[in-house]
């Protein structure tokens, strides 16, 4: 079974400071890990995923993530945060199994970024 | 990039009426369709997993017989509400995972999202 946590349903940074979501999984078999942002009234955006290889993955708009297996978390940074960044954060986890597994999100983060 | 889309956008019925909302993938095969449910500022909720040719998956607690979901095609599922309450009020959004492989991961795609309201 997977699961995900996302510690601080909001944050808030000012224009051009570290942003920083934190997502902790448990899974039982080697997870797949993704981020995905969401604005208002719209879908999903995969922002960035760890499936296997390197540990740090970079992604779109210049966020970027570490999967840490010992410390069971995959946290989200961009290091200057602007203004359009302002949207819904998901983690989400899905067993490296087979090809189309499901995926388990967390309860998501709103970045709220103050100009 | 992979598209998925959904249609409609949003929609407004009155209380037991049936929805229909299609999911499509516009330019891709997608033999498996993952059915979410959004409630205000809350995180994605699974509800079922559609299989072309086959019986869709639910969820622990999803009602099949309130959710009708068929697989018509490749690149088509079709979530039906049946019956629908305000309690069924909802974002439904869906997401289509391109098929490339059975034993490595396939990119899942989202569509943008169907608004229900329920009156």
């Amino acid at each position: 079974a997977q699961s995900v946590t996302q510690l601080g349903s909001h944050v808030s940074v000012s224009e051009g400071a570290l942003v920083l979501l934190r997502c902790n999984y448990s899974s039982s078999v080697p997870p797949y890990l993704f981020w995905y942002v969401q604005y208002p009234n719209q879908g999903l955006q995969l922002l960035l995923k760890y499936t296997t290889g390197a540990t740090l993955v970079k992604g779109i708009n210049g966020f970027e993530a570490e999967f840490k297996k010992s410390e069971t978390s995959f946290h989200l940074t961009k290091p200057s945060a602007h203004m359009s960044d302002a949207a819904e954060y998901f983690c989400a986890v899905s067993p490296s199994l087979f090809g189309n597994e499901k995926l388990t999100f967390g309860t998501g983060t709103r970045l709220t970024i103050i100009p | 990039g992979a598209v998925v889309s959904q249609h409609p956008s949003r929609v407004i019925c009155k209380s037991g009426t049936s929805v229909k909302i299609e999911c499509r993938s516009l330019d891709f095969q997608a033999t498996t369709m993952f059915w979410y449910r959004q409630f205000p500022k809350q995180s994605l909720m699974l509800m079922a997993t559609s299989n072309e040719g086959s019986k869709a998956t639910y969820e622990q607690g999803v009602e099949k017989d309130k959710f009708l979901i068929n697989h018509a095609s490749l690149t088509l599922s079709t979530l039906t509400v049946t019956s629908a309450h305000p309690e069924d009020s909802s974002f439904y959004i869906c997401s289509a995972p391109m098929d490339r492989s059975a034993f490595s991961y396939n990119e899942q795609f989202f569509g943008p999202g169907t608004r229900l309201t329920v009156l």
